[in-house]
């Protein structure tokens, strides 16, 4: 098993529609989550982090924790064209060593 | 936040060669990183660059090969020694400011290198 999971796609959403990706991870004991998301031939771009369990609001992206179900999530509403990018879920696990594993990444394509 | 700087930004190498990366932040941090990333794959950690000691390796990848450097709170070079086909990728610098309790990581332009 993984330990950090994502379907890698392509998720492909008309433009305009909520885009929901999601990302489970298997050390239970895991402090931190981020979002980041990766333009072709571009470097990671931080979008958003929770540490809690529940929904952290930011402009048109939810991210969502359930620690209890090891899964997080991050929604997209009113997904633009300009959103088509591979989203990587990072987690920071239970040892100290402050490294974050990142999943495989899920490629959006927002369609017109 | 952080902003990184890495040069160089992309480069074709000889096999049998080395390479160094440089990676600058505009402030001082707590934790820099090198990934890896091949094409269409997601990154992966190749060591943690520890001010004024010896880097931590992941499994997989060794001193000999990637040996690392980090003199200061702001700066870090990676080398990619006697490289060859494999070893062409993108190169990230990765930093994680520390401050205010939170962990957050930003990323470096990236060094895409092709070896022949």
């Amino acid at each position: 098993q993984k330990e950090v999971e994502q379907n890698s796609g392509p998720l492909s959403v008309p433009e305009g529609a909520i885009a929901s990706l999601n990302c489970t991870y298997s050390d239970r004991g895991s402090q931190s989550f981020f979002w980041y998301r990766q333009y072709s031939g571009k470097s990671p771009e931080l979008i958003m982090f929770i540490y809690s369990n529940g929904d952290k609001e930011d402009g048109r992206f939810t991210a969502q924790l359930n620690k209890a179900s090891q899964y997080v999530s991050l929604l997209i509403r009113d997904s633009q064209p300009s959103d088509s990018a591979t989203y990587l879920c990072a987690v920071r696990g239970s040892s100290n060593t402050g490294k974050l594993i990142f999943g495989q990444g899920t490629t959006l394509q927002v369609k017109p | 936040s952080a902003v990184i700087s890495q040069k160089p930004s992309r480069d074709i190498c000889q096999r049998g060669t080395s390479l160094t990366i440089q990676c600058q932040v505009d402030s001082q941090v707590t934790m820099m990183f090198w990934y890896r990333q091949q094409p269409g794959q997601s990154l992966t950690l190749i060591a943690t660059a520890n001010q004024g000691s010896e880097a931590t390796y992941e499994s997989g990848f060794v001193i000999d090969k990637f040996p690392i450097s980090r003199p200061n709170l702001t700066f870090s070079t990676l080398t990619v020694s006697n490289m060859s086909p494999e070893d062409s990728s993108i190169y990230l610098c990765s930093a994680r400011p520390g401050s205010g309790g939170t962990d957050t990581q930003y990323f470096g332009p990236g060094t895409r290198l092709t070896v022949l």
